[in-house]
Parts: C-alpha cells; structure tokens; sequence
C-alpha cells in the first residue's frame, strides 16, 4: 500500500522569505502522481502544484516550486517570497495511475504560519 | 463557474435524525467524491462517483448512503449517525475522474452529531 509521510506537524516562516516543507512516499508504481493541496482557515482545499513522476523536471507554479526526486522517493515544496495568505494547512498526496479508482492518499499535512 | 458548492455550511443532528448533504458542480467534471475530515486531520476517501456510478466505497458504514441524482449533483444522505461521525464533509470534483487531474474541492458542511 502507498504511504505519505510528513513527518514535521508545524513549520514558521518570516513574510518575504523562503521555506521547504518537505515529503517523502513509498509506492511500488514506476508511475503516478504528486500533488500539495493547501487548506486554509477557509476550509476549501486548493490544490497548489503537481507532478507527474515520469516528467524529470520539477514542477513550477509562481512562487511555488518543488523538488522531486524520484529515487529517494521525496517531493518537498518551496514557497519563496513567502506572504501572509500562504499560512495554512499543506498536504502532501500520491495517486496511482488507475483512473477514477485509483485512490489519492495524503500526508498528515503540516500546518505552516507566516510572520509578519 | 468553477466552483463547487455545498449545502448546507454548518450541520447538527441528533442520532436519530436523517439528514442530507447537498454537493452541486457545474463545471461538466465526471467524477466527484465525498471525504471525511477530522479536525487537524488529512481528509479520508469515503465514496467516488464516475459518470454518476459509484465506482469506490471505501468501507463506509451504512449509515451513511451516497446518491448521484445527475452529472452535476451529488447527495450524501445520513441516518442514525454516532457522535464519532461528526467531521467536516467535503465534496469533491475532478473533469474526467483521471489520476493526473486536479481535484476541485467545496468548503465543506460541519457536521456536529449529538
């Protein structure tokens, strides 16, 4: 079975500076794919970058960029230039390549503060 | 639109009361989901739904009956339920239902079980 693994519960960061919250998973599937969901005080969870595990180039969204490395099984995400709305809770998640019944799992996700 | 809306926000029941979550898309997306969150928790897979055919349960006790009335609307009805089952319940949606899409979500009812 797949696992998600973020083993920090809680992470700080200061306005305008960079921060990496970090992953890892374990999976027996060559491919599949990665993904940070960011849930807000606001409750909707909104999904902030994926990455397709055949695609050797990381993933980039705005100020939102991760490091995948596929041997080590790790898929970290770092949030540059960091501001007052990033705080929030981040999960992890992993899905199979199977369609609609592959099943996406998360990590325990990791509640981020942003200080101003 | 690309929104997925929930009914209602907020939830309480007592255990022998029905009740009925509402979830409504209209972004055309084929599959959606319900998942339970327990607070500080990660949201656990309880049902998907793939061109209006339940396609996952995950286990899920029957107490609580998922409905897929048409391609942009989705039911969760609840019956009997345990104070252990109050959570958030969010509703989900994606395009086609493929691994690699993203997956829009709703806020979510707070449901409280007394």
């Amino acid at each position: 079975a797949q696992t998600v693994t973020q083993s920090q519960p809680e992470m700080s960061v200061q306005e305008a500076e960079t921060v990496t919250l970090s992953c890892t998973y374990d999976t027996s599937e060559s491919d599949y794919y990665l993904f940070w969901y960011k849930q807000p005080p606001s409750r909707q969870m909104i999904l902030v970058i994926r990455q397709e595990a055949y695609k050797q180039q990381n993933a980039t969204e705005n100020r939102f960029s991760v490091n995948f490395q596929k041997a080590a099984k790790s898929f970290s995400l770092k949030i540059s230039d960091s501001q007052l709305g990033d705080a929030a809770m981040y999960f992890c998640a992993y899905r199979p390549p199977t369609g609609a019944n592959s099943k996406l799992t998360f990590g325990k996700g990791i509640t981020l503060s942003v200080r101003p | 639109d690309t929104e997925v809306t929930q009914t209602p926000k907020h939830l309480v029941m007592g255990m022998t009361n029905k009740k009925s979550l509402k979830c409504e898309q209209h972004m055309g997306h084929r599959a959606m989901y319900w998942y339970k969150q327990k607070a500080k928790k990660p949201p656990e897979l309880m049902f998907v739904y793939s061109y209006e055919k339940l396609s996952i349960n995950e286990s899920v006790p029957s107490r609580f009956s998922p409905e897929c009335p048409n391609s942009s609307l989705l039911n969760l009805h609840l019956h009997a339920l345990q104070p252990e089952d109050s959570a958030l319940y969010l509703c989900a949606s994606s395009q086609l239902g493929l691994p690699n899409e993203k997956l829009f979500f709703g806020s979510g009812t707070q449901l409280s079980v007394l």
